[in-house]
């Protein structure tokens, strides 16, 4: 069955602090993967796009890394400030469009806090 | 550009209503989608167009209809509400299809709040 897992669901960290999202698949064959941010209220918007050639993706200070041996993603989010409250959703997707061939966690809700 | 956007932001329908959840966008996207959040889910595909004139059905389609006549629109319509309708609903688009070895974006809007009472 294809499934994307995220750990943990929830997560609180003090304001400047690091952290690190998991994500696990098991969606076959792989394609690409994108962790995406999600205010509260709001569309999700991406952080960063991985296809299976690539193991590593910077966006300022969010990092992604990908193991498609394991089938594990991580999001390292260093420095956390404030405004980085919000959900993150890590997306997998198989090589074609359409009914079910993309993916989505249910997310990780991160709370930074002063 | 203003992206996607997304009308009405909120919205409380009685079980039996029909209503249009309307989507645009000003990017000249071919893809474009719907989807649904519900708490504890991942969001899910309901209807998805690769141009105008294009639609398919996506992962849960049942109660909900697409059409398509112009690149910019992509409206989704309740044709008779349900109270497991009430949901956030999301629209997204993108230059080319978010699967693949692609490294576009895909675009999401703002969303609509729906309750189905």
């Amino acid at each position: 069955k294809n499934q994307v897992e995220q750990s943990p669901q929830s997560l609180i960290i003090l304001e400047g602090k690091n952290c690190t999202l998991q994500c696990n698949y098991t969606v076959s064959p792989f394609s690409n993967l994108r962790w995406y941010k999600q205010d509260t209220g709001r569309g999700p918007v991406s952080l960063t796009i991985m296809t299976f050639s690539e193991n590593t993706k910077s966006n300022g200070r969010y990092t992604a890394t990908l193991d498609a041996d394991t089938k594990q993603s991580s999001l390292h989010i260093t420095a956390s400030q404030l405004s980085d409250s919000a959900s993150y959703i890590c997306v997998v997707s198989r090589p074609s469009w359409g009914a079910n061939n993309l993916f989505f966690g249910t997310g990780t809700r991160l709370t930074v806090i002063p | 550009n203003a992206g996607v956007t997304q009308t009405p932001k909120f919205q409380v329908l009685k079980t039996g209503q029909s209503m249009t959840l309307q989507c645009a966008q000003d990017m000249n996207h071919e893809y474009m989608s719907w989807y649904r959040q519900d708490p504890g889910m991942g969001l899910r595909l309901i209807h998805y167009s690769v141009g105008a004139g294009i639609t398919d059905q996506g992962e849960v389609p049942n109660g909900y209809n697409v059409s398509r006549s112009t690149t910019e629109d992509f409206p989704l319509r309740l044709l008779s509400a349900a109270p497991s309708q009430t949901s956030v609903y999301f629209c997204a688009s993108s230059y080319s299809p978010p699967t693949g070895t692609s490294r576009n974006e895909q675009f999401f809007g703002p969303g609509t709040r729906l309750t189905v009472l």
